[in-house]
């Protein structure tokens, strides 16, 4: 069964500073999501990561995916109060036939501080 | 185009009391989900669809029943509801996920079973 990790769950950064978020799978996947989450809000897609070494930045956001460690990465550069939301990061996993699903993680929280 | 929406927004039921929730997409997705999310615990999938007439359980289906009758519309019934049953459930739908496409989540439905 496909487990997927998220670490920190919870990270307080400083304004203007740089974090990196983590996201762990436990089984061959090839396509990544990361969505956004504003509290009693809805999910945002943020990022489709589609191979191995892929990509993808958006402002101040730019999430990478390596399928042989199995590892996705949230790189945030310079925070800003506006960053802050939980970041769930989804994985792929094809099914039988035309079925497949996304299994989400927990959610890393962010709260930027002044 | 609405996107995906959910009605009601909130409902309060007395255990044993029973529900539809409603969803509803104008993008003309094959796929649709129903997800719980409890706190600390991500999303979780309760079943979900691959076109109309179809549906399939997920990761925690027990205590719900679904139905597709329309392409556009996706229902998810409470027979019994019971208080861990008590979440937010997001309904989300997506063209396929045998491609490049993320899912598209709806405001959600804050469900309390007393």
């Amino acid at each position: 069964e496909l487990k997927v990790e998220q670490n920190p769950l919870f990270l307080s950064m400083q304004e203007g500073k740089n974090y990196t978020i983590y996201c762990n799978y436990s089984t061959t996947s090839d396509r990544l999501y990361w969505y956004r989450q504003d509290p009693g809000k809805s999910l945002e897609s943020l990022f489709v990561l589609l191979s191995n070494g892929a990509v993808k930045q958006e402002g101040r956001l730019m999430a990478s995916l390596d399928t042989k460690a199995r590892l996705s990465t949230l790189h945030i550069t310079a925070a800003v109060h506006d960053l802050s939301a939980t970041y769930f990061c989804a994985v792929f996993t094809p099914l039988t036939g035309a079925n497949s699903k996304l299994t989400f993680g927990k959610g890393i929280t962010l709260s930027v501080r002044p | 185009n609405a996107g995906v929406t959910q009605t009601p927004k909130f409902r309060v039921l007395k255990t044993g009391q029973s529900m539809t929730l409603l969803c509803a997409q104008d993008m003309n997705h094959e796929y649709m989900y129903w997800y719980r999310q409890d706190p600390g615990m991500g999303l979780r999938l309760i079943h979900y669809s691959v076109g109309e007439g179809t549906t399939a359980k997920g990761e925690v289906p027990d205590g719900y029943n679904v139905s597709r009758l329309k392409k556009q519309n996706f229902l998810l019934g409470l027979e019994s509801a019971a208080p861990s049953q008590t979440s937010v459930y997001f309904c989300a739908s997506s063209y396929s996920l045998n491609g490049p496409y993320e899912q598209y989540f709806g405001p959600g439905t804050r469900l309390t079973v007393t």
